[in-house]
């Protein structure tokens, strides 16, 4: 089964410097590999989705992520933070073995400080 | 265009009342997921459906239901509520359903007390 790995639950920046967050996944298959976030009382917003046709792909609000095989990682990330950036993301990684099934990292809160 | 959409936004049962949330996939989409999201983790999934079909289901127990109408719309339902139950759930839909992305409603918050 495919899995998941948010590195920090937690992850708190300054307003302009840089945004990391980790994701590491676990896939017998080639992976199809999404970034969502959540605002506060809100559903969840695609960011951007891997799905091998470039390593480096470009998402909205200024997010990238880069998918490195050899690392089994996903990283999100974005040159400088604002403070509209602060709220909860999670790493996906998509299954499909009969259904079609979204399977989540635990999430990292984003806080960016003034 | 309009989104997913989900009704009610919150509700608060009692423990061992059935509850049953809605939800409206993106125009065109044929497959709705359901997601359930406790409180400080990542969304679980509950079930897929497509074409009125179930693809597949998650660990959950019989005790959770769902279908699709029709017109693409979804119903979950959940039967015997436990306070275990309390989490936001989340529909979400997709055109093909399979690897391409899916877009989420923005959940209904269930309570139960």
């Amino acid at each position: 089964a495919q899995s998941v790995t948010q590195l920090g639950s937690h992850v708190s920046v300054s307003e302009g410097a840089l945004v990391l967050l980790r994701c590491n996944y676990s896939s017998s298959v080639p992976p199809y590999l999404f970034w969502y976030v959540q605002y506060p009382n809100q559903g969840l917003q695609l960011l951007l989705k891997y799905t091998s046709a470039a390593t480096l792909v470009k998402g909205i609000n200024g997010f990238e992520a880069e998918f490195k095989k050899s690392e089994t990682s996903f990283h999100l990330t974005k040159p400088s933070a604002h403070m509209s950036d602060a709220a909860e993301y999670f790493c996906a990684v998509s299954e499909v073995q009969g259904a079609q099934k979204l399977v989540f990292g635990q999430g990292t809160r984003l806080t960016i400080n003034p | 265009d309009a989104g997913v959409t989900q009704s009610p936004t919150h509700l608060i049962k009692t423990r061992g009342q059935q509850v049953t949330l809605r939800c409206s996939p993106i125009s065109g989409h044929k497959s709705v997921s359901w997601y359930q999201q406790v409180l400080g983790q990542g969304p679980q999934f509950i079930f897929q459906y497509y074409e009125k079909e179930e693809r597949g289901r998650g660990n959950f127990p019989d005790r959770f239901s769902a279908r699709q109408f029709p017109n693409y719309s979804s119903e979950l339902n959940v039967n015997a509520l436990l306070l275990g139950d309390s989490a936001l759930y989340l529909c979400a839909s997709s055109a093909s359903g399979t690897y391409d992305e899916q877009y989420f409603g923005p959940g209904t918050r269930l309570t139960v007390t």
